[in-house]
Protein backbone atom coordinates (compact mmCIF):
# COMPACT_ATOMS: atom_id res chain seq x y z
CA UNK A 1 0.00 0.00 0.00
CA UNK A 2 0.96 3.65 -0.23
CA UNK A 3 0.53 4.77 3.30
CA UNK A 4 1.87 3.85 6.45
CA UNK A 5 1.17 0.28 7.64
CA UNK A 6 1.10 -0.92 11.35
CA UNK A 7 1.02 -4.22 12.71
CA UNK A 8 -0.76 -5.31 14.54
CA UNK A 9 -4.05 -3.22 14.58
CA UNK A 10 -5.13 -4.51 18.00
CA UNK A 11 -2.62 -6.19 20.60
CA UNK A 12 -3.60 -7.28 24.36
CA UNK A 13 -1.42 -8.79 26.57
CA UNK A 14 -0.90 -9.79 30.53
CA UNK A 15 1.06 -7.66 32.64
CA UNK A 16 4.49 -8.51 32.97
CA UNK A 17 4.40 -9.55 29.34
CA UNK A 18 6.95 -8.20 25.79
CA UNK A 19 5.43 -6.91 22.86
CA UNK A 20 6.26 -5.85 19.69
CA UNK A 21 4.85 -3.26 17.33
CA UNK A 22 5.73 -2.79 13.52
CA UNK A 23 5.70 0.29 11.40
CA UNK A 24 6.11 0.26 7.92
CA UNK A 25 6.38 3.66 6.86
CA UNK A 26 6.10 5.45 3.19
CA UNK A 27 8.36 4.35 0.60
CA UNK A 28 11.27 6.87 0.16
CA UNK A 29 10.64 8.68 3.85
CA UNK A 30 13.84 9.12 5.84
CA UNK A 31 11.85 10.66 8.61
CA UNK A 32 10.29 7.92 11.39
CA UNK A 33 8.26 8.62 14.45
CA UNK A 34 6.74 6.66 17.27
CA UNK A 35 3.84 8.53 19.18
CA UNK A 36 1.73 7.54 22.07
CA UNK A 37 -1.96 8.17 22.03
CA UNK A 38 -3.76 7.49 25.60
CA UNK A 39 -7.82 7.76 25.56
CA UNK A 40 -9.17 11.40 25.55
CA UNK A 41 -5.16 12.50 24.97
CA UNK A 42 -3.92 13.90 21.75
CA UNK A 43 -0.66 11.95 20.76
CA UNK A 44 2.48 12.21 22.55
CA UNK A 45 5.66 12.23 21.20
CA UNK A 46 7.99 8.80 22.05
CA UNK A 47 11.29 8.66 19.28
CA UNK A 48 12.14 10.22 16.17
CA UNK A 49 14.30 8.52 13.49
CA UNK A 50 16.48 10.12 10.39
CA UNK A 51 17.25 6.99 8.71
CA UNK A 52 18.03 4.31 11.11
CA UNK A 53 19.58 6.11 13.90
CA UNK A 54 17.59 7.46 16.58
CA UNK A 55 17.71 11.55 16.59
CA UNK A 56 15.49 12.47 19.71
CA UNK A 57 14.38 9.38 22.13
CA UNK A 58 13.68 12.60 25.00
CA UNK A 59 10.19 11.39 24.81
CA UNK A 60 10.50 7.51 25.28
CA UNK A 61 8.84 7.09 28.93
CA UNK A 62 11.44 4.80 30.61
CA UNK A 63 13.92 2.02 29.58
CA UNK A 64 11.23 -0.43 28.89
CA UNK A 65 10.81 1.17 25.76
CA UNK A 66 13.64 0.66 22.57
CA UNK A 67 13.02 1.41 19.28
CA UNK A 68 14.69 0.29 16.20
CA UNK A 69 14.93 0.82 12.79
CA UNK A 70 18.19 -1.05 11.65
CA UNK A 71 17.57 -0.66 7.86
CA UNK A 72 16.47 2.70 7.67
CA UNK A 73 12.70 1.68 6.94
CA UNK A 74 10.74 -0.60 8.91
CA UNK A 75 10.46 0.53 12.69
CA UNK A 76 9.69 -2.23 15.60
CA UNK A 77 8.91 -0.68 19.00
CA UNK A 78 9.55 -2.72 21.66
CA UNK A 79 7.88 -2.74 25.19
CA UNK A 80 9.04 -4.90 28.29
CA UNK A 81 7.49 -5.76 31.05
CA UNK A 82 4.51 -4.14 29.94
CA UNK A 83 2.23 -2.29 32.86
CA UNK A 84 -1.37 -1.01 32.46
CA UNK A 85 0.04 2.10 32.24
CA UNK A 86 1.22 1.03 28.67
CA UNK A 87 -2.78 0.37 27.28
CA UNK A 88 -3.14 3.46 24.50
CA UNK A 89 -2.40 3.24 20.68
CA UNK A 90 0.54 3.03 19.57
CA UNK A 91 1.03 5.65 16.06
CA UNK A 92 3.71 5.73 13.86
CA UNK A 93 4.39 8.36 11.45
CA UNK A 94 6.91 9.24 8.47
CA UNK A 95 7.29 12.10 6.15
CA UNK A 96 10.18 13.42 4.23
CA UNK A 97 13.38 15.70 5.82
CA UNK A 98 13.13 19.51 4.75
CA UNK A 99 15.88 22.25 5.59
CA UNK A 100 13.02 24.48 6.35
CA UNK A 101 11.21 22.97 8.68
CA UNK A 102 9.77 19.77 9.82
CA UNK A 103 7.72 17.91 7.04
CA UNK A 104 4.38 17.22 6.84
CA UNK A 105 3.83 13.38 8.77
CA UNK A 106 1.92 11.32 7.29
CA UNK A 107 0.39 8.59 10.31
CA UNK A 108 -0.60 5.35 9.89
CA UNK A 109 -4.11 3.73 12.05
CA UNK A 110 -2.25 2.86 15.23
CA UNK A 111 -1.61 -0.12 17.19
CA UNK A 112 -4.04 -0.58 19.96
CA UNK A 113 -2.79 -2.15 23.27
CA UNK A 114 -4.17 -3.06 25.60
CA UNK A 115 -2.35 -4.51 29.01
CA UNK A 116 -4.90 -6.53 30.78
CA UNK B 1 9.57 23.10 25.60
CA UNK B 2 6.20 23.61 23.97
CA UNK B 3 2.70 23.27 25.12
CA UNK B 4 -0.24 23.66 23.49
CA UNK B 5 -4.03 23.99 24.77
CA UNK B 6 -7.22 23.66 22.91
CA UNK B 7 -9.37 24.83 24.93
CA UNK B 8 -12.75 22.79 23.51
CA UNK B 9 -12.64 19.12 24.03
CA UNK B 10 -16.04 19.27 22.20
CA UNK B 11 -17.75 21.55 19.63
CA UNK B 12 -20.85 21.06 17.89
CA UNK B 13 -22.46 23.12 15.02
CA UNK B 14 -25.01 23.40 12.59
CA UNK B 15 -24.45 22.16 9.10
CA UNK B 16 -23.22 25.63 7.09
CA UNK B 17 -22.70 27.41 10.40
CA UNK B 18 -19.00 29.14 11.00
CA UNK B 19 -17.04 27.53 13.07
CA UNK B 20 -13.79 28.39 15.20
CA UNK B 21 -11.65 25.79 16.88
CA UNK B 22 -9.31 27.59 19.61
CA UNK B 23 -5.65 26.59 20.35
CA UNK B 24 -3.26 28.50 22.18
CA UNK B 25 0.62 27.94 22.63
CA UNK B 26 3.17 27.96 25.36
CA UNK B 27 6.79 28.10 24.05
CA UNK B 28 10.07 29.73 25.00
CA UNK B 29 11.23 30.25 21.51
CA UNK B 30 10.05 30.70 17.88
CA UNK B 31 7.67 28.05 16.26
CA UNK B 32 6.39 26.47 13.70
CA UNK B 33 2.52 25.68 13.74
CA UNK B 34 0.15 22.87 12.60
CA UNK B 35 -3.22 21.58 12.86
CA UNK B 36 -3.98 17.98 11.96
CA UNK B 37 -7.26 15.78 11.10
CA UNK B 38 -8.62 12.59 12.05
CA UNK B 39 -11.53 11.44 10.27
CA UNK B 40 -13.26 8.65 12.02
CA UNK B 41 -11.68 5.07 11.44
CA UNK B 42 -8.75 7.05 9.43
CA UNK B 43 -5.61 8.37 10.69
CA UNK B 44 -3.96 11.35 11.57
CA UNK B 45 -3.46 13.99 8.57
CA UNK B 46 -2.44 17.83 8.11
CA UNK B 47 -4.65 20.11 7.23
CA UNK B 48 -2.16 22.76 7.32
CA UNK B 49 0.83 24.57 8.40
CA UNK B 50 2.44 27.89 9.41
CA UNK B 51 6.26 27.31 9.09
CA UNK B 52 7.07 31.48 8.08
CA UNK B 53 5.76 33.90 6.17
CA UNK B 54 1.94 35.37 5.89
CA UNK B 55 0.55 34.42 9.14
CA UNK B 56 -2.72 33.36 7.68
CA UNK B 57 -2.97 30.07 6.43
CA UNK B 58 -5.48 27.75 4.14
CA UNK B 59 -6.37 24.52 3.63
CA UNK B 60 -8.00 23.18 0.56
CA UNK B 61 -11.24 22.40 1.97
CA UNK B 62 -11.87 25.70 3.23
CA UNK B 63 -10.63 25.88 6.60
CA UNK B 64 -8.16 28.57 7.94
CA UNK B 65 -5.83 29.63 10.74
CA UNK B 66 -3.74 32.67 11.44
CA UNK B 67 -0.74 33.10 13.77
CA UNK B 68 -1.05 35.50 16.41
CA UNK B 69 2.38 35.57 17.93
CA UNK B 70 1.13 38.46 20.60
CA UNK B 71 -1.48 36.45 21.63
CA UNK B 72 0.14 32.77 21.36
CA UNK B 73 -2.85 31.54 19.74
CA UNK B 74 -3.61 29.89 15.91
CA UNK B 75 -7.05 29.34 15.81
CA UNK B 76 -8.28 27.29 13.18
CA UNK B 77 -12.14 28.71 11.32
CA UNK B 78 -14.33 27.88 8.85
CA UNK B 79 -16.88 30.31 7.24
CA UNK B 80 -19.41 27.40 6.31
CA UNK B 81 -19.08 23.63 7.71
CA UNK B 82 -20.33 20.49 6.30
CA UNK B 83 -21.34 17.27 7.37
CA UNK B 84 -17.85 15.84 6.05
CA UNK B 85 -16.02 17.98 8.31
CA UNK B 86 -17.09 15.87 11.21
CA UNK B 87 -13.52 15.16 12.70
CA UNK B 88 -11.34 15.39 15.78
CA UNK B 89 -9.14 18.15 15.44
CA UNK B 90 -5.54 18.27 17.09
CA UNK B 91 -3.49 21.54 17.14
CA UNK B 92 0.62 20.61 17.47
CA UNK B 93 3.69 22.84 17.51
CA UNK B 94 6.96 22.38 17.18
CA UNK B 95 10.33 24.69 18.29
CA UNK B 96 11.80 26.58 15.45
CA UNK B 97 15.67 24.79 15.53
CA UNK B 98 17.08 21.45 16.99
CA UNK B 99 13.52 19.98 18.34
CA UNK B 100 11.77 20.73 15.19
CA UNK B 101 11.18 17.40 14.54
CA UNK B 102 9.34 16.83 17.78
CA UNK B 103 5.55 17.75 17.27
CA UNK B 104 3.50 18.87 20.78
CA UNK B 105 -0.06 17.79 20.47
CA UNK B 106 -3.20 19.83 22.30
CA UNK B 107 -5.40 17.35 23.42
CA UNK B 108 -7.64 17.61 20.08
CA UNK B 109 -11.28 18.96 19.81
CA UNK B 110 -13.98 16.51 18.25
CA UNK B 111 -16.51 18.93 15.88
CA UNK B 112 -19.52 17.44 15.58
CA UNK B 113 -21.78 18.62 12.30
CA UNK B 114 -25.71 18.85 12.71
CA UNK B 115 -27.50 18.83 9.97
Amino acid sequence: GAGVSQTPSNKVTEKGKYVELRCDPISGHTALYWYRQSLGQGPEFLIYFQGTGAADDSGLPNDRFFAVRPEGSVSTLKIQRTERGDSAVYLCASSLTFSGGPGELFFGEGSRLTVL
Amino acid sequence: AQSVTQLDSQVPVFEEAPVELRCNYSSSVSVYLFWYVQYPNQGLQLLLKYLSGSTLVKSINGFEAEFNKSQTSFHLRKPSVHISDTAEYFCAVSGVGGGAQKLVFGQGTRLTINP
